[in-house]
C-alpha cells in the first residue's frame, strides 16, 4: 500500500532563510511525487512533480524538490523564504498502478518577518 | 482558462439532512476526482470519473454518498442522510490525460461541509 509521511506538523523559518519541508513515501513500484500548497481559503495549488529524470525538480514560486530513491524522500526546498510562502504544504504520491493520490497529512509553514 | 470551481463554498446542515456538492472541472478535462479532508487529517481519495464513467470508487465511505457526472461535464456528490463524521472539506480535482498517473491534477477551492 502507498503511504506518505510528513514528519513535521509545523515548520517555522525566518524570512530570507532557506526552508525545507520534509516528505517520505512508500510505494510498491516507481513513485510519481507531487507537492501542492494550500493558501488560506484557497484550493490546493500545484507546485512541482517528479516523474522521471533529474532528481532535482524545479517548480513554481522558486520552490524545488529533490527525489532521493535510497532514502525514499522528496523534500521541498526554497533558498530564501518569503512571508507570503506561509501556507499548508502537502506531499502526494502515485505509482504506475494507481491514478488517485495518496496525500501526506500536511505541514504548516510559517515564515516570520 | 477557468480553473476548477466548486459550489457551495460552505454548507452547514443538520444531521439527517441531504446535501449536494457540485464540481465543474476545467473544460476538456476527462478525469474528475473527489477527495475529502476530515478534521485536519490526510486528504483522502473518494472516487474518480473518466468522462461520465466511474473509474474507481474505492474510496467512497458508504452508500450514503452518491456521485454522478452527467454527460461527462460537471459532477455532483450527494450525501444522504448526512452524519456528524461527514464534516470536512471536500475537494474536486480534474486532469486532462487518459494516462493519468503522471498528469497533474488541478484542484478546486473545496466545499467546507459542517454537519451539526
Amino acid at each position: 500500500a502507498q503511504s506518505v509521511a510528513q514528519p513535521e506538523d509545523q515548520v517555522n523559518v525566518a524570512e530570507g532563510n532557506p526552508l525545507t519541508v520534509k516528505c517520505t513515501y512508500s510505494v510498491s513500484g516507481n513513485p510519481y511525487l507531487f507537492w501542492y500548497v494550500q493558501y488560506p481559503n484557497r484550493g490546493l495549488q500545484f507546485l512541482l512533480k517528479y516523474i522521471t529524470g533529474d532528481n532535482l525538480v524545479k517548480g513554481s514560486y522558486g520552490f524545488e524538490a529533490e527525489f532521493n530513491k535510497s532514502q525514499t524522500s522528496f523534500h521541498l526546498k526554497k533558498p530564501s523564504a518569503l512571508v507570503s510562502d506561509s501556507a499548508l504544504y502537502f506531499c502526494a504520491v502515485r505509482d504506475v498502478m494507481v491514478e488517485n493520490f495518496v496525500f501526506g497529512p500536511g505541514t504548516r509553514l510559517s515564515v516570520l518577518p | 482558462e477557468a480553473g476548477v470551481t466548486q459550489f457551495p463554498s460552505h454548507s452547514v446542515i443538520e444531521k439527517g439532512q441531504t446535501v449536494t456538492l457540485r464540481c465543474d472541472p476545467i473544460s476538456g478535462h476527462d478525469n474528475l476526482y473527489w477527495y475529502r479532508r476530515v478534521m485536519g487529517k490526510e486528504i483522502k481519495f473518494l472516487l474518480h470519473f473518466v468522462k461520465e464513467s466511474k473509474q474507481d470508487e474505492s474510496g467512497m465511505p458508504n452508500n450514503r454518498f452518491l456521485a454522478e457526472r452527467t454527460g461527462g461535464t460537471y459532477s455532483t456528490l450527494k450525501v444522504q442522510p448526512a452524519e456528524l463524521e461527514d464534516s470536512g472539506v471536500y475537494f474536486c480535482a480534474s486532469s486532462q490525460a487518459r494516462l493519468a498517473n503522471t498528469d497533474t491534477q488541478y484542484f478546486g477551492p473545496g466545499t467546507r461541509l459542517t454537519v451539526l
